[in-house]
């Protein structure tokens, strides 16, 4: 079993719809969580850090549960230019930094 | 300017050839990381590095070699390239505060023939 697993999709959702997908990971001490998104080729862009209390950034909002282990991704009002490969990234420090990138979840805006 | 720069962007070359990939920044950062990324894979970590003349192996160091001489520079090299090393390369930095977020250079695209 991974580390940290996504759905590889694709999520194919029209303009404007709410699109919500999670990522999960299997270390209790992971201590920090980002988003990033990641276009075709290109490399990949920090979208937002997840924090416990919930934070979002205009039309996206990240939640972490650390109960159940897992990170949410919400994009409201999704854009043509949403579409895009959204990867979680699970960090933890001990005696060696460990940071884990999820395998990416696609998404397609479809008009 | 792009804040992390990698150099070159696109490479083909043959089995057995050695192989230098470059890797500045201009962020001040400390930390300093080399990925690898392929189909299905998603980002593997090769090396690292917290500091000048700090190497750390990753996930999947083996054919790979590192060096870091300045705060700025990272260079991956692939002493003997096989074609399974065929892929897309990335850099990236962080700061050295905990909980900082990574952040990537342009990628190299490389293919061994």
């Amino acid at each position: 079993r991974k580390e940290v697993e996504q759905d590889p999709g694709p999520f194919n959702v029209p303009e404007g719809a709410t699109v919500a997908f999670n990522c999960t990971y299997s270390n209790s001490a992971s201590q920090s969580f980002f988003w990033y998104r990641q276009d075709c080729r290109k490399e990949p862009k920090l979208l937002m850090s997840v924090y416990s209390s919930g934070n979002e950034d205009g039309r996206f909002t990240a939640q972490l549960n650390r109960a159940s282990q897992y990170i949410s991704l919400l994009i409201r009002d999704s854009k043509l230019s949403d579409s895009a490969t959204y990867l979680c990234v699970v960090t933890r420090y001990s005696s060696a930094s460990k940071i884990i990138f999820g395998s990416g979840t696609r998404l397609s805006i479809r008009p | 300017d792009a804040d992390v720069t990698q150099t070159p962007r696109n490479r083909i070359t043959k089995t057995g050839k050695r192989i230098m990939l470059e890797c500045s920044q201009t962020k001040g950062h400390d930390r300093m990381y080399w990925y690898r990324q392929d189909p299905g894979l998603g980002l593997r970590l090769i090396y690292y590095s917290f500091d000048v003349k700090d190497i750390n192996k990753g996930e999947i160091s083996d054919g790979y070699s590192v060096s870091r001489q300045a705060q700025a520079k990272f260079s991956l090299s692939l002493e003997s390239a096989i074609p399974n090393q065929t892929a897309l390369y990335f850099c990236a930095t962080s700061d050295r505060t905990v909980n900082q977020p990574q952040h990537f250079g342009d990628g190299t695209r490389l293919s061994i023939l």
